[in-house]
Parts: structure tokens; sequence; C-alpha cells
């Protein structure tokens, strides 16, 4: 079946530092992979996607780019923020199956000032 | 902007109450789906919809129910709740005709039961 694997957390920076978030998934063919964000106490948020290879998607000076050859959609950030802090999810999804997304485990991030 | 509702946003619950877990989604989304969330964080797929009477199990058994009567309407219903039930629920939505057929997250329902 379909798995995604992201970097167990916490992750603890210190403001202005460069994070990465590592992805990588298991799947038959060529999925739709995602990035959400979930703030304390909400729900998710989509922070960017990719939809084919070599796609790099970018939102809030976050990127990532979909890696066909080693199944991976690292996200980065330059300088990361207080305000950066919360638990990332990458996600893939096919639209031939429903658009279920299976997600990986969480990463938490947390940014001291 | 997303308009997608959850009610309640807390729920502390007794041994064997029913509970019923409500999601509303004004932007006419066909399609409609709960997660299970444990504290661990991870997101486990419960229930989905492809739209009106439509419901389907997700990837993680649940002793929950769901109905679709109406498009903006997706309620989760427990009928006896336990302990092993505490978790947070997270209902989204997605129009699958549109270009970027996205899922649009709820707050959350944090379900405990003592």
């Amino acid at each position: 079946g379909n798995s995604v694997t992201q970097m167990e957390g916490p992750v603890t920076l210190s403001e202005e530092a460069f994070l990465t978030i590592n992805c990588t998934y298991t799947a038959t063919g060529y999925p739709s992979l995602f990035w959400y964000v979930q703030y304390p106490g909400e729900g998710l948020q989509l922070l960017l996607k990719a939809t084919k290879a070599d796609d790099k998607g970018s939102n809030k000076g976050f990127e990532a780019t979909y890696r066909k050859e080693t199944t991976s959609f690292h996200l980065e950030k330059g300088s990361v923020q207080v305000s950066d802090s919360a638990v990332y999810f990458c996600a893939l999804r096919f639209k031939a199956a429903g658009n279920k997304l299976t997600f990986g485990g969480g990463t938490r991030v947390l940014v001291k000032p | 902007e997303a308009d997608i509702y959850q009610t309640p946003r807390y729920l502390v619950i007794g041994t064997g109450k029913k509970i019923t877990l409500e999601c509303s989604q004004t932007m006419g989304h066909d399609k409609m789906y709960w997660y299970q969330q444990d504290p661990g964080m991870e997101l486990h797929l419960i229930h989905y919809s492809y739209g009106v009477n439509s419901t389907e199990k997700g990837d993680l058994s649940s002793e929950s129910t769901v109905s679709r009567i109406r498009t903006e309407h997706f309620p989760l219903t427990l009928e006896s709740a336990r302990p092993s039930h505490t978790s947070q629920y997270l209902c989204a939505s997605s129009d699958y005709r549109g270009p970027g057929d996205e899922q649009y997250f709820g707050p959350g329902t944090r379900l405990t039961v003592t």
C-alpha cells in the first residue's frame, strides 16, 4: 500500500535558522504530494503541493521539490520565525483513489526566539 | 478562505453516552472526510463521502457512523462512547471538480471519554 515517512520530531531551532523536514513516500505510480501545517489548537492548512515530478511547491518562504528518483518531497525554509512553530504533515494523494490523502506521522517544529 | 465548521470544539463525556460531532461546510464541496488524530499526531481517515447519500469506510476501522443527507453537512455519531474513542476528530472537504481539489480542514473536535 501507499505510505509516507517523515523525520521524527520534535525539531527545535533558533529564529532565523534553516529548516529541513525530510519526507519520503512509497507508492505505485506518481501521486500528488502535499505539505500541511497544523498550528496549536487548529485544523490542518495546506502549505504547498506538487502534482508531478520536478515540480516545486512554494508558499510563505517554504519550498519542496517532487523528486521521483528518490521518492522524496523534503520541506525547507531558509529562515524560520517563532510563528513557524507548528506540526508539519507530508501527504500523498492519488486522484483515482477518490482524492483520499495518506499522511505521514507529522513533525513538530519549535522555533525559539 | 475555507469555511468549514466543527462543533463542539471540546467535549468531555462519560462512557456509554451517545454523541454526535457536527461538521458543516459552506463551499458546496461534494467530497467530505473524517479523520481521527491520535495523541501521537498521526492522522487516519475513518469515513468519507462523495456526495449526498454516499458514505464509505476509511482506512482505519472505526465504531463511529456517518450520514450525508445534505451536501453541506456530514455528522459523525458514536452510539456508545468509550475511553478508547478519546481523540481529536478532524473534518475536511474538497471540490473534486475544481482545478485545485485540495482538502480544507475544520478546526477539529477534541473528544475525551471518561
